[in-house]
């Protein structure tokens, strides 16, 4: 029984390049989240998806950033022209559905950007 | 502003001694979750947490969530080494799904 899996573990890109980060959620979990871990920092929360709809971007910036959870493949999170500011570990969470259920987290994407 | 501040940030124990951190909110708690994270590794779920005064516990580790569904401890007894890492608590804090989470509380064991 697979938890949530992530990929790439590590990535590394120059400024300006673009980086894109998946997350295959658990088995019959249908609702994705994306969060952004900061060096000194706590984990913020990024964006929340269903299969094909965006249901919270209030976390995401608002340039360079964006997400989606297609009917079929992983979620994808994109960072268009990465900024050393980016650098940071990205988790995706998935849960069975939304009210107050677990989130449970994948073991992150650390971008790092030279 | 942060949502829900951990306490001690940070705390050193000897082996087999009882520790306890907490997790408090200015704002009513719609679920509350804790997670142990290691150093460049994922969140392993704890526990959750949803009505006042509940209280869970799980092999040697013990959450409650206050009456007012505003503060958590948690209680572990007879520390072992393995229960080392950064404990991070999450919150639903206006039930839109959207888990806000402490800075955590980073836990030394000292065989």
């Amino acid at each position: 029984n697979a938890g949530v899996m992530q990929n790439p573990r590590h990535l590394v890109r120059r400024r300006g390049q673009e980086a894109r980060l998946r997350c295959s959620p658990m088995k019959g979990h249908s609702h994705v989240y994306w969060y952004r871990q900061l060096p000194e920092e706590g984990l913020k929360f990024m964006v929340y998806l269903q299969k094909e709809n965006i249901i919270d971007e209030s976390g995401m910036p608002k340039e360079r950033f964006s997400a989606e959870f297609p009917k079929e493949g992983p979620s994808i999170l994109r960072i268009q022209q990465v900024v050393r500011g980016d650098s940071a570990a990205y988790f995706c969470a998935s849960s069975p559905a939304s009210r107050v259920e677990t989130q449970y987290f994948g073991p992150g994407t650390r971008l790092l950007v030279l | 502003s942060q949502e829900l501040e951990q306490s001690p940030q940070s705390l050193i124990v000897q082996e087999g001694k009882n520790l306890t951190i907490n997790c408090t909110s200015s704002k009513t708690l719609y679920g509350l979750y804790w997670y142990k994270q290691k150093y460049g590794e994922g969140l392993i779920f704890l526990m959750m947490l949803q009505k006042g005064g509940e209280e869970k516990s799980h092999e040697k580790i013990t959450a409650k969530l206050d009456e007012k569904k505003q503060q958590s401890s948690l209680h572990i007894t007879a520390s072992q080494p393995s229960h080392a890492g950064i404990y991070l608590c999450g919150a639903d804090i206006d039930g839109n799904n959207r888990l806000a989470f402490g800075k955590g509380n980073q836990v030394v064991v000292i065989p």
